[in-house]
């Protein structure tokens, strides 16, 4: 069965103080990684997909990595608007999640 | 234009009631789905569906079923509703075979 652990569960950081954000999963034939954010209120927003070993996204403060065991999400420089929950997710027959990363960026 | 939309946003029902929510989407996927979100935020697949075949969670009452009039549609009826269906529950879609998702803004169901 596909298993996806997030840790931390939450994290507060200062504006400017970069981090990462850690997934690591089991999955019987990776048919992709995905990190998705949740703002309160609202349905999760998609980020990145990445399908193999070695790869790596970015999108502006946000950048994403992948080995065959775990996938990072790096933060850096962050501003109280990167403040939100991290998902992650493998993909089985759907998308299935991790329990999150509660982010707070203060200022 | 919005993707994924849902509605009602909030329902708010008392105990045994019948219930639905509707989803559609107009990205033209072929793929829907429906998740429920906990109190703890954790996201959980309640069906896959696509018009060749339903894939239901096992762990999913037979209370709970998935009804597509059509490939934009996917409503969710829900029977008997239990105070423990109180949840956050989120339509989605994608293209088939491990394509991103694409979420409504979710339906905020209180059963009191």
């Amino acid at each position: 069965e596909d298993q996806v652990t997030q840790s931390p569960e939450a994290l507060r950081l200062q504006e400017g103080e970069s981090s990462s954000l850690n997934c690591s999963y089991t999955v019987s034939g990776l048919r992709g990684l995905f990190w998705y954010r949740q703002d309160p209120g609202k349905g999760p927003e998609f980020l990145f997909t990445l399908y193999s070993a070695g790869e790596e996204k970015e999108k502006e403060r946000l950048k994403a990595t992948l080995t065959k065991k775990e996938s990072f999400l790096h933060i850096t420089a962050p501003k109280p608007e990167d403040s939100a929950t991290y998902l992650c997710a493998v993909h089985g027959y759907a998308l299935n999640f991790g329990k999150g990363t509660s982010l707070l960026v203060t200022p | 234009d919005t993707a994924v939309s849902q509605t009602p946003k909030y329902l708010v029902t008392q105990m045994g009631n019948d219930k639905s929510i509707k989803c559609e989407q107009n990205l033209g996927h072929d793929t829907m789905y429906w998740y429920k979100q906990d109190s703890k935020k954790f996201l959980k697949i309640m069906f896959s569906y696509n018009n060749k075949e339903l894939i239901i969670n096992e762990t999913v009452p037979n209370r709970f079923s998935p009804k597509s009039p059509d490939k934009a549609h996917l409503n969710l009826h829900i029977n008997s509703l239990e105070l423990g269906d109180s949840a956050v529950y989120f339509c989605a879609s994608s293209q088939e075979g491990g394509r991103r998702a694409f979420f409504g803004q979710g339906t905020r169901l209180t059963v009191v």
